[in-house]
């Protein structure tokens, strides 16, 4: 079946430096890739997304580019500050549910310190 | 502006008993919805989705069901709880329409934190 797979599954940074988190999709048909940010006891939220017929998005310190060959989108914090620090999902959306539905990542635990 | 509201934010339920969880969504119409649930420390799970009134798909065979009596209204029901089943129950949902930088997004609500004792 369809598949994301998102690494690495921790990352720690200190504030300032950059970050970056990986997902690969299976799903070749797969042509909408959003990313959530998940603070503690909260439910997911929608930081940045990006279409397949596009490479790169950026939205201030937020960047995510898609590699449609290889099958595989990252996303990209710069200047990482405290309040970074959260759980991140990667999705695709592709054929599965007739595209209605979101295949997540596992999540990646972001630890920014001061 | 859509929102999209759960509740309870928390429960606490025995084993054995039954389980009502409601996810309603204003400001748009003709929603797809969504139930995830995630335990702690863990990944999102989709149990159902729905793309209409009464149009209901299983993701993952369970002792949980849900029903979508209006457009707007999405329940999360079980009639007896399994201490598996707690966990954080998330609703979400994604504008089912073409309308201008919402057609594809999708968005979740706060969330219920169930506790099966």
């Amino acid at each position: 079946g369809e598949n994301v797979e998102q690494h690495p599954s921790t990352l720690s940074v200190q504030e300032g430096d950059s970050a970056v988190i990986k997902c690969t999709y299976s799903d070749s048909a797969s042509n909408y890739f959003p990313w959530y940010k998940q603070e503690l006891g909260k439910g997911p939220q929608l930081i940045i997304d990006i279409r397949s017929n596009v490479g790169e998005k950026k939205d201030q310190r937020i960047a995510v580019t898609l590699n449609k060959t290889a099958k595989h989108f990252s996303l990209h914090i710069t200047e990482t500050q405290p309040e970074d620090s959260a759980v991140y999902f990667c999705a695709a959306r592709g054929l599965s549910g007739g595209y209605n539905k979101l295949i997540f990542g596992a999540g990646t635990r972001l630890a920014v310190h001061p | 502006s859509q929102t999209i509201h759960q509740w309870p934010a928390t429960l606490v339920q025995p084993v054995g008993s039954p389980l009502s969880l409601e996810c309603t969504v204003e400001g748009t119409s003709n929603p797809n919805l969504y139930w995830y649930r995630q335990a702690a420390g863990r990944g999102l799970q989709l149990l159902f989705y729905s793309v209409g009134i009464g149009q209901i798909s299983s993701e993952v065979p369970q002792n949980l069901s849900a029903s979508r009596p209006q457009d707007r209204q999405f329940i999360l029901s079980s009639k007896k709880l399994l201490l598996s089943d707690s966990g954080f129950y998330l609703c979400a949902w994604r504008s089912g329409s073409m309308t201008r930088g919402l057609y594809n997004e999708q968005f979740f609500g706060p969330g219920t934190r169930l506790t099966v004792l």
